[in-house]
């Protein structure tokens, strides 16, 4: 059973530039979630995923934008790259509204991105 | 009011020892208080979880104590081995499904052997 996948593992980019990151859900998951993690800190949440809608966004400006597709994987966008948005982008996925219990999140290994 | 708060920021254990971390969280409505665990390069892993309805939950190795009225919750791990060296993260969450994981600042574990 696969758990949560990401690609790139690393990715370089300057500042300006536009960047995409892609999520895989572990297998029977149905919800995404995106954190930032800067090096040294706790992940800070993005944005959530469900039936192809954000359903919840943290303090985090409309460059940052996503996508869920009918097979559930997700992308996360980022447009006008800056320097500060050089951080750790962890994908975690999840059981959706009806699975019961607390929403458990499981992490991917993140994408590496460098803003130069 | 969506902070959480952990410490120590770095802690040295020598092997065999018991590691204590602290989380303390000011939102009331927070209901579930996972603990993970997270190695160089890695994403962070599922160690533990607790609800507030019990005072304490055990998974081996690993103890969560909740103290619900002073609104703190701790990881103890016994028996503590090079191999539990890593990065640990408390968190909190309200048990809607979906909702979002506030996460501490992290704690740097190291064990000596």
């Amino acid at each position: 059973d696969a758990g949560v996948t990401q690609s790139p593992t690393h990715l370089i980019k300057t500042r300006g530039q536009q960047v995409t990151l892609r999520c895989s859900p572990k297998s029977g998951h149905d919800t995404v979630s995106w954190y930032q993690q800067a090096l040294g800190q706790g992940p800070q949440f993005i944005f959530q995923y469900y039936e192809e809608e954000e359903r919840q966004r943290g303090n985090f400006p409309d460059r940052f934008s996503g996508h869920q597709f009918p097979n559930y994987s997700s992308e996360l966008n980022v447009n006008a790259l800056l320097l500060g948005d050089s951080a750790l982008y962890l994908c975690a996925s999840s059981l959706g509204p009806y699975a019961g219990g607390p929403d458990t999140q499981y992490f991917g290994p993140g994408t590496r991105l460098t803003v130069l | 009011q969506q902070q959480v708060k952990q410490s120590p920021q770095s802690l040295i254990v020598q092997k065999g020892g018991i590691s204590i971390i602290n989380c303390a969280y000011e939102n009331t409505a927070f209901d579930y208080f996972p603990w993970y665990q997270q190695f160089p390069g890695k994403g962070p892993a599922l160690l533990i979880a607790i609800r507030p309805d019990v005072s304490e939950k055990k998974e081996g190795r690993f103890t969560i104590s909740f103290n619900k009225s002073a609104k703190q919750f701790s990881l103890h791990i016994m028996d503590s081995q090079p191999g539990d060296s890593a990065t640990y993260f408390c968190a909190a969450s309200k048990e809607e499904y979906g909702n979002k994981l506030v996460f501490g600042a992290g704690t740097i574990l190291r064990v000596k052997s």
